[in-house]
């Protein structure tokens, strides 16, 4: 089972920041949280994954907590192209392979 | 360049023929995944390929056939499908097989499969 919680769906506004929660509160040490999103009727596009520290790339930031029990993906400038579903997704840190993922967050950007 | 390439993009195929998917990656990866995706749900792990080699399947049945015949290419054959398999086939690939969690995962856009 996913370990994770997001709302099923959020509106946001173009060109304002996308702020995305996710819930992991049974997360334990050395579990990973990863984001992906998935436009329609394509395959899924990573975007960011953090361990601890807040992370940063190109597309988006990580926030998480520092109890590591829940954290926010933002995206800082919606476009209409970020109109996806958001998957929040906690990956533990050993020899396992799988991505387990959960019902996601519909992420709508409003014109 | 992080590109997964899949072929075909659509796929319709009746109960009794055999059909294959086709993966490529030429990132140097060494770990291949095959994901099965129904309408509006998410992403289901199938079969993991490791070195070349099936290190995970999930209990699927065996009308599914994974094969790695090489570090690049994965295929999944396809045979006596039912209409319930019907489906957005995925398919992954991460650098390194024992880097567990800190291996990120590319996707390809997918073969959608219809089984009439």
């Amino acid at each position: 089972d996913a370990k994770t919680t997001q709302p099923p769906s959020m509106d946001c506004a173009e060109g304002r920041a996308a702020n995305l929660p996710c819930n992991h509160s049974t997360i334990s040490g050395n579990e990973y949280v990863y984001w992906y999103r998935q436009i329609h009727s394509q395959g899924p596009q990573y975007i960011i994954h953090g361990l601890k520290n807040n992370e940063t790339n190109e597309m988006a930031s990580l926030i998480i907590t520092e109890d590591r029990k829940s954290s926010t993906l933002i995206l800082p400038h919606a476009t209409l192209r970020d109109t996806a579903v958001y998957y929040c997704i906690v990956r533990p840190n050993f020899s396992d392979d799988k991505i387990i993922f959960g019902k996601g967050t519909r992420l709508h950007i409003l014109p | 360049d992080t590109e997964v390439t899949q072929t075909p993009k659509h796929l319709v195929m009746g109960m009794t023929n055999k059909k294959s998917l086709k993966c490529e990656q030429h990132m140097g990866h060494r770990a291949m995944y095959w994901y099965k995706q129904k309408a509006k749900k998410p992403p289901e792990l199938m079969f993991v390929y490791s070195y070349e080699k099936l290190s995970i399947n999930e209990s699927v049945p065996s009308r599914f056939s994974p094969e790695c015949p090489n570090s690049s290419l994965l295929n999944l054959h396809l045979h006596a499908l039912q209409p319930e398999d019907s489906a957005l086939y995925l398919c992954a690939s991460s650098q390194d097989p024992s880097g567990g969690a800190r291996e990120t995962q590319y996707f390809g856009p997918g073969t959608r499969l219809l089984v009439l």
